[in-house]
């Protein structure tokens, strides 16, 4: 089945512990991207990755740190992480960046932050 | 001004009711998606659409791209349609095309 895996569904931590949210995919999508969705804010992009190696700030970038060294795997990373970081937290792929083509999203990741 | 504006931004219907979510956007486009998601949080793609309508079941959505206007229908509802309804419109950004999405329009269908 075609989809986009992000792991863990929930997660709870405390300010300034390191944490990854894993996210992969399955159809050779070159396009990659993160998302986080607040209340009136709506879905706004944190990172994106057009291929392997290829990484780019999206709109909210401060605070998270990405890498794509295989075309399935796109993790993000939270060096530090702070309340204002609780979210909810999505990772969707694409065949290209180009938007004509679909876009699949993972199920997603509460992150809480205390 | 949002590049990407939905209306109404929420909808309680009648189960059988005719849906009509409305989505205008600011510049120029490639295609329009619609998403939908669940009470549980999960985004699914509806469709993705650059001219003219699709239909998929009960859904249908169009585009009039000189408008600058997607309209999302949903005939014959039901409670199950419950869910937010998300527009997105990927911006040129540097030969990036990202996705910048509407605030979503949260839909209630009541049996």
């Amino acid at each position: 089945e075609a989809q986009v895996t992000q792991n863990p569904r929930y997660l709870i931590t405390v300010t300034g512990k390191k944490l990854t949210v894993t996210c992969s995919q399955n159809m050779n999508h070159e396009y990659m991207s993160w998302y986080r969705q607040d209340p009136g804010l709506g879905l706004r992009q944190i990172y994106y990755s057009m291929n392997v190696e290829v990484t780019d700030k999206g709109d909210v970038p401060e605070g998270y740190k990405v890498s794509r060294k295989e075309k399935r795997n796109f993790p993000l990373i939270l060096e530090s992480p702070s309340p204002n970081q609780t979210s909810l937290y999505f990772c969707a792929s694409s065949f290209t960046g180009l938007g004509s083509y679909g876009y699949t999203f993972g199920s997603g990741t509460r992150l809480t932050v205390v | 001004k949002n590049e990407v504006e939905q209306s109404p931004q929420n909808l309680t219907a009648q189960e059988g009711e005719f849906i009509t979510i409305n989505c205008s956007y600011s510049v120029g486009i490639s295609a329009l998606h619609w998403l939908q998601q669940h009470p549980g949080g999960g985004i699914v793609s509806l469709f993705m659409l650059s001219s003219g309508k699709k239909k998929h079941g009960r859904l249908i959505a169009t585009i009039n791209i000189q408008e600058k206007h997607s309209s999302l229908h949903i005939t014959a509802s039901h409670p199950r349609d419950s869910a937010v309804y998300i527009c997105a419109v990927p911006v040129s950004n540097f030969g990036n095309e990202k996705l910048t999405f509407g605030t979503g329009t949260r839909l209630t269908i009541i049996p």
